[in-house]
């Protein structure tokens, strides 16, 4: 079945450090995929999304591209802030039929100043 | 738009009693679910709506119902509260779109604690 396999954390950078969170996955077909954040607290929000290969989805200085090649949809930002801390989940949403959305463990990231 | 809101916030229960979570959306949206967060596991689909009046199991469904009576409401109902299901229950909707580019919008959670 579909999957989503994204690093363990948590991650511990510092302030404007460059961030790599790893994501690939299992899919059939054409999946979309998608970085949500979830700020302490709170519910998860949309950060950036794709829906097909070698798109680029972009958000807040954040970048993902969809690697149909590599099954991947690695999350970057180049400078990294205190307010980035939170948890980042991977997800995909397949095209064949089905409603629901498959999501990674989520990452946790404290940024220190 | 108040988007997705979810009641009660916190609840502690004791094992065997019964209680129902809420949710609502203003967006007008066709899909709803039902997701668990618990550490370590990201989240696991619980039940869903693809529209009014319909609902389906996800990922781990034992334990739980829903309805989905009018379309802007989605209930989840624990039956006899056990202690694994401590947990945090997100509920999100979406549009439905086809072609797999729809987007979820998640309520601020519900605590469940079950002594």
């Amino acid at each position: 079945g579909d999957s989503v396999t994204q690093m363990e954390g948590p991650v511990t950078l510092s302030e404007e450090a460059f961030l790599t969170i790893n994501c690939t996955y299992t899919a059939t077909g054409y999946p979309s995929l998608f970085w949500y954040v979830q700020y302490p607290g709170e519910g998860l929000q949309l950060l950036l999304k794709a829906t097909k290969a070698d798109d680029k989805g972009s958000n807040k200085g954040f970048e993902a591209t969809y690697r149909k090649e590599t099954t991947s949809f690695h999350l970057e930002k180049g400078s990294v802030q205190v307010s980035d801390s939170a948890v980042y989940f991977c997800a995909l949403r397949a095209t064949s039929g089905t409603y629901k959305y498959i999501f990674g463990t989520g990452t946790r990231l404290k940024v220190l100043a | 738009n108040a988007g997705v809101t979810q009641t009660p916030k916190f609840r502690v229960l004791k094992t065997g009693q019964s209680m129902t979570l809420l949710c609502a959306q203003d967006m007008n949206h066709e899909y709803m679910y039902w997701y668990r967060q618990d550490p370590g596991m990201g989240l696991r689909l619980i039940h869903y709506s693809v529209g009014e009046g319909t609902t389906a199991k996800g990922e781990v469904p034992d334990g739980y119902n829903v309805s989905r009576l009018k379309k802007q409401n989605f209930l989840l109902g624990l039956e006899s509260a056990a202690p694994s299901q401590t947990s945090v229950y997100f509920c999100a909707s979406s549009y439905g779109t086809s072609g797999g580019t729809d987007t979820q919008y998640f309520g601020p959670g519900t605590r469940l604690t079950v002594l």
